[in-house]
């Protein structure tokens, strides 16, 4: 599957712990993208990158919530001290350089719980 | 601020019947819309966006700025178009093409 990748898919984790997603976008695409998804409710953007550099957070983003992409390949979202809202479907997604109508490619999720 | 709001939660219909999933935007300027589909336990993919003016999978959608509505159709559905949809849309203003996305519309067509 040469697809957008996420690890791990499922993550249950302690309440106050902190937890780190992974999230490998197609080879040639230079945006990227994470979104996050709660039951009964479409994705909501969190935070975007192009190649290296963050360019716009989410207001959902807490400072808790810090995402990097080193050397504008692979991407890290790290959660610290998890909280039970912190409960969700974490989503990626990437797409190539273009207009506004570029397709974004996601991959299938992180699920985090929270207990 | 820009908002996509997708009515029905739900949406039940036999095979072989039409079927419409609503959807209603708000954003001052002139987005660009999409449809996104997710088939179970598959990952969200793109269905069809509204420049492109095509067909995909019989559906289509008509952008109605007077209304501002993206309505999906498919004259005739079959069972395995029962799915999640949600309608999208990137505000020309938005940096980055980021979608903001309506609520989804589980769509069951039944045999």
């Amino acid at each position: 599957d040469t697809g957008v990748s996420q690890d791990p898919r499922h993550k249950i984790t302690k309440r106050g712990q902190n937890v780190t997603f992974r999230c490998d976008p197609i080879s040639e695409h230079n945006r990227l993208y994470w979104y996050r998804q709660t039951l009964g409710q479409g994705p909501e953007f969190l935070t975007y990158f192009q190649n290296e550099a963050q360019l716009e957070k989410s207001r959902l983003l807490s400072d808790r919530f810090s995402a990097e992409r080193p050397k504008g390949s692979f991407s890290t979202l790290e959660i610290q001290r998890t909280e039970q809202g912190d409960s969700a479907m974490y989503l990626c997604a990437s797409s190539p350089w273009g207009g506004l109508n570029t397709e974004a490619f996601f991959g299938q999720g992180t699920r985090l719980t929270v207990v | 601020a820009q908002r996509v709001t997708q009515p029905e939660k739900l949406l039940s219909v036999f095979k072989g019947a039409p079927v419409e999933l609503k959807c209603n935007y708000s954003y001052s300027g002139s987005p660009e819309l999409f449809w996104y589909v997710q088939y179970s336990r598959q990952r969200l993919q793109l269905l069809l966006r509204h420049i492109s003016r095509e067909s995909i999978k019989g559906f289509t959608a008509d952008l109605n700025k007077g209304e501002t509505s993206f309505h999906l159709k498919k004259p005739f559905a079959q069972e395995e178009d029962s799915a999640m949809y949600y309608c999208a849309l990137i505000g020309r203003a938005t940096s980055g093409s980021r979608l903001t996305f309506g609520e989804g519309t589980q769509l069951t067509v039944n045999p």
